[in-house]
């Protein structure tokens, strides 16, 4: 089945505490992102990849880092967490750059 | 800066009933437009979208919208809602340039009356 699978898909931390969520899509998609919904904002990119070792920012990169050292798989590190980065984050791919995008299912986190 | 406004936050309508969801964006040229559905808890589906070509575009699970150069808005409808229809939907733009950057509006939240 082709999907884009996000994990974990709850996590509660507390402020300062490193963490990874992954990311991976079995579709052979060149393009993946990136982004966060918060209540009132819809959703906002915060980094987007147009293929291998290939990244760049969204609109709300502070405080965030992503990797993609292979296609499949694009990691979302947050060195630092703050209360501030408390969301709910999606990864998405698309075959390519003006193609639709499809969406995992969501992480949400909570920074305490 | 490009912006994408969905005015209503919030729609409650009766099953049967019929549906419409405003989307204006701002923007120089006409974007790429897509319409999403994000049922409770879930991620998002995509209900359709509009490149170019004929401005009345056919998407799943009954929606359709139609896009309004005159206007800058990409508003989507269904004739005749269904209670699985309760959801929150939200319109984005492509602005085609390097990078795929979908811009969200701020969503609006369909609530189905019995």
């Amino acid at each position: 089945e082709a999907q884009v699978t996000q994990n974990p898909r709850y996590l509660i931390t507390v402020t300062g505490k490193k963490l990874t969520v992954t990311c991976s899509q079995n579709m052979n998609h060149e393009y993946m992102s990136w982004y966060r919904q918060d209540p009132g904002l819809g959703l906002r990119q915060i980094y987007y990849s147009m293929n291998v070792e290939v990244t760049d920012k969204g609109d709300v990169p502070e405080g965030y880092k992503v990797s993609r050292k292979e296609k499949r798989n694009f990691p979302l590190i947050l060195e630092s967490p703050s209360p501030n980065q408390t969301s709910l984050y999606f990864c998405a791919s698309s075959l390519k750059v003006t193609y639709e995008q499809y969406f995992g299912p969501g992480t949400r986190l909570t920074v305490t | 800066a490009q912006s994408v406004t969905q005015p209503d936050i919030h729609i409650t309508v009766s099953e049967g009933a019929s549906l419409e969801l405003r989307c204006n964006y701002s923007y120089g040229a006409t974007p790429y437009l897509f319409w999403y559905v994000q049922s409770p808890g879930q991620g998002l589906q995509l209900l359709l979208k509009y490149f170019s070509g004929d401005t009345l575009v056919q998407g799943i699970k009954g929606f359709e919208a139609e896009f309004k150069r005159s206007q800058s808005s990409f508003n989507l409808r269904k004739p005749s809602v269904h209670w699985s229809d309760a959801a929150e939907y939200f319109c984005a733009v492509d602005l085609k340039a390097a990078g795929n950057k979908l811009t969200f509006g701020g969503g609006t939240r369909v609530l189905v009356k019995p």
